[in-house]
This record gives structure tokens, sequence and C-alpha cells, in this order.
């Protein structure tokens, strides 16, 4: 089934604890994205890669890291999370061809207390 | 003014009703343009793209008027499970393609 999977679909955390979420899509998608989504503010792009190695901000990137080493694969790390990272996060890839839609991951809940 | 902006709503309908939603967006760069649904704290899943010419799919329209810069969603014969968040998405080439997200309008269908 072609589909984008992240893990975990629920993460509590402490300010300052490491974490990685991962992302991982079966479709051979080259564009992979990571938005947040907050009450009233809707989806907000945190990084994109438009293939293996090329990565870039998206609006609102302080706090995370992304790395693309593998076409299926793109994590989002937050090295020092803090509690206004408290969302929900969702990986979204497409296809080649810039007028496709997204197709997104069942999402991530986070809580950073 | 945002990017892509919706009517949060909530539109609430009676079983069976007609329901059309707008959706505005200031870039005429925008290149492509999407509806998804979202059920509560799910993930987005694609409805429909909207084309330039209007686009129907089952009981769901879809509209795309660039002169005004608006797209819109009609949904006929509403069903309860036609209850959902409805995001307006529109892609924009601004260097590179953006996809921006309207922050959805609530709709609830009503037995």
């Amino acid at each position: 089934e072609a589909q984008v999977t992240q893990n975990p679909r629920y993460l509590i955390t402490v300010t300052g604890k490491k974490l990685t979420v991962t992302c991982s899509q079966n479709m051979n998608h080259e564009y992979m994205s990571w938005y947040r989504q907050d009450p009233g503010l809707g989806l907000r792009q945190i990084y994109y890669s438009m293939n293996v190695e090329v990565t870039d901000k998206g609006d609102v990137p302080e706090g995370y890291k992304v790395s693309r080493k593998e076409k299926r694969n793109f994590p989002l790390i937050l090295e020092s999370p803090s509690p206004n990272q408290t969302s929900l996060y969702f990986c979204a890839s497409r296809p080649a061809g810039n007028n496709s839609p997204l197709h997104f991951g069942n999402g991530t809940r986070l809580t950073v207390t | 003014r945002k990017e892509v902006e919706q009517d949060p709503g909530p539109f609430n309908v009676p079983e069976g009703a007609t329901v059309a939603f707008n959706c505005t967006y200031s870039n005429s760069a925008s290149q492509s343009f999407f509806w998804y649904r979202q059920d509560c704290r799910k993930e987005p899943k694609l409805l429909m793209s909207v084309y330039s010419s209007g686009n129907e799919d089952g009981r769901f329209t879809a509209q795309l008027n660039r002169a005004s810069q608006y797209i819109s969603l009609l949904i006929r014969d509403s069903k309860l499970s036609d209850s959902a968040t409805y995001l307006c998405v529109v892609n924009m080439n601004s260097g590179t393609y953006k996809y921006i997200f309207g922050t959805g309008t609530r709709l609830k269908v009503l037995a």
C-alpha cells in the first residue's frame, strides 16, 4: 500500500531532551516536507526537501533539523525541544511535478513539558 | 492579509443540504489548487484537485476563478460523514514551489 509513515504517533518529552520523528514513504517521491499544525494557524512548513541531500527551510525552521540521506526517509530532529514546539506534526511527500498534491503521514502529536 | 483565507465556520447544515465554501488567495502566481478534508486531529486527505475549467467528483464540485482569485467547493446532498474540516491549499511558485494552507472551514452535518 502506498503510504507515508511517521513514528511515533504520540510523544511526550521534557525540555532539552533530543528527539527524532521519523518519516518514510514507499512511493519513490522526490519531494518531502514537514509541517506543524497549531490551532488557528493552519499547517506551517518547517523544512522541505526536493531530493536526496537537498533540504531547505520553510516558514518556521527554528529549533528543527532535517536530513535526507535516502529518498524514502526524511527525519525531523529536535536537538533541544522546548514547550513552544508542542504541536501536531505532519510529514508529506509528492511525486515529481510541481503541481502534484501532497500525501500526508498520519501525524505525530508531540508534547514538550 | 493572509495568503490563503477561509471562513472558519462552523457551518452547521442539515443532512441533504447543499453547502458551499470559498477560499481566497492573494498571490496571482499561484499555480495549482486543492481541497483537502481533515477529520479531527488526523492527517489531511486529498479531496480533489481544482482545475481551471472546474471539476466534479460525485457530490463534490470545485471551481477556480483566477480573475477574482478564489476557489470554491460545493457539496450536494450532505451526509453525516461529510462532517470534517475542509482545507484549501494553494501551490505557488515564488522561486520555489510552496504549498500554502488555509486554516480550514469546519462543517457539521446534522441529522
